[in-house]
């Protein structure tokens, strides 16, 4: 079965760091470029960023909103991606979504996603 | 960045009624367009890619249509389990960006 499965949320202060990881199964993970996709509370849907392929350079983008604070990286090798995110905000709040992207170079639609990752950034 | 702008933001409609939800690109996507249904409690679903092309085990009374600037969903016929709430993505120019969302409830 193809699946992906996101873990590392949790409730954090505004300012800390908090990683999260995607571990896909049931297809060769590194043919794909990966998103995250986040959901606040009773709000849509925000794109935060993706990573290529390493056929097409492993090379990210990302939203305006979360520039320079997060990073996305992956280790294919273990069927996993990565949302590196520091000096958190309370705006941050959200369910985080990774997503595969069914093409390798980023430019098609999203047709797996995982259950989500709460978290929650409070003092 | 491509703005999507969806609408209506909500519809109540009954169980075989014919529904059509809208969305407008602020700029050309050239048919880099999804929809997705997200059910309360649920992640996101994709329904149709491309514009129109259906997903496997979609039913087939989704359907999609548009192009450059406009793309519109249907569902031909209201069933029970269609209650949820409808995104539309452009695929087109990163930042990928998503519409508002329409709510789909039944009367």
């Amino acid at each position: 079965e193809v699946q992906l499965v996101e873990s590392g949320g949790d409730l954090v202060q505004p300012g800390r760091s908090l990683r999260l990881s995607c571990t896909g199964s049931g297809f060769t993970f590194g043919d794909y470029t990966m998103s995250w996709v986040r959901q606040a509370p009773g709000k849509g849907l925000e794109w935060v960023g993706f990573i290529r392929s390493k056929d097409y350079g492993g090379t990210t983008e990302d939203a305006a909103s979360v520039r320079g604070r997060f990073s996305i990286s992956r280790d294919d090798s273990k069927s996993i991606a990565y949302l590196e995110m520091n000096s958190l905000q309370t705006e941050d709040t959200a369910v985080y979504y990774c997503t595969r992207d069914r093409s390798a170079y980023g430019g098609d639609a999203f047709d797996i996603w995982g259950q989500g990752t709460v978290v929650i950034v409070s003092s | 960045d491509i703005q999507m702008t969806q609408s209506p933001s909500s519809v109540s409609a009954s169980v075989g009624d014919r529904v059509t939800i809208t969305c407008r690109a602020s700029q050309g996507s050239s048919h880099s367009v999804a929809w997705y249904q997200q059910k309360p409690g649920k992640a996101p679903k994709l329904l149709l890619s491309a514009v129109a092309r259906l997903e496997s085990g979609v039913p087939s009374r989704f359907s999609g249509s548009g192009s450059e600037t406009g793309y519109t969903l249907t569902i031909s016929s209201l069933q029970p389990e269609d209650v949820a709430t409808y995104y539309c993505q452009q695929y087109y120019r990163p930042p990928w960006t998503f519409g508002q969302g329409t709510k789909v409830e039944i009367k």
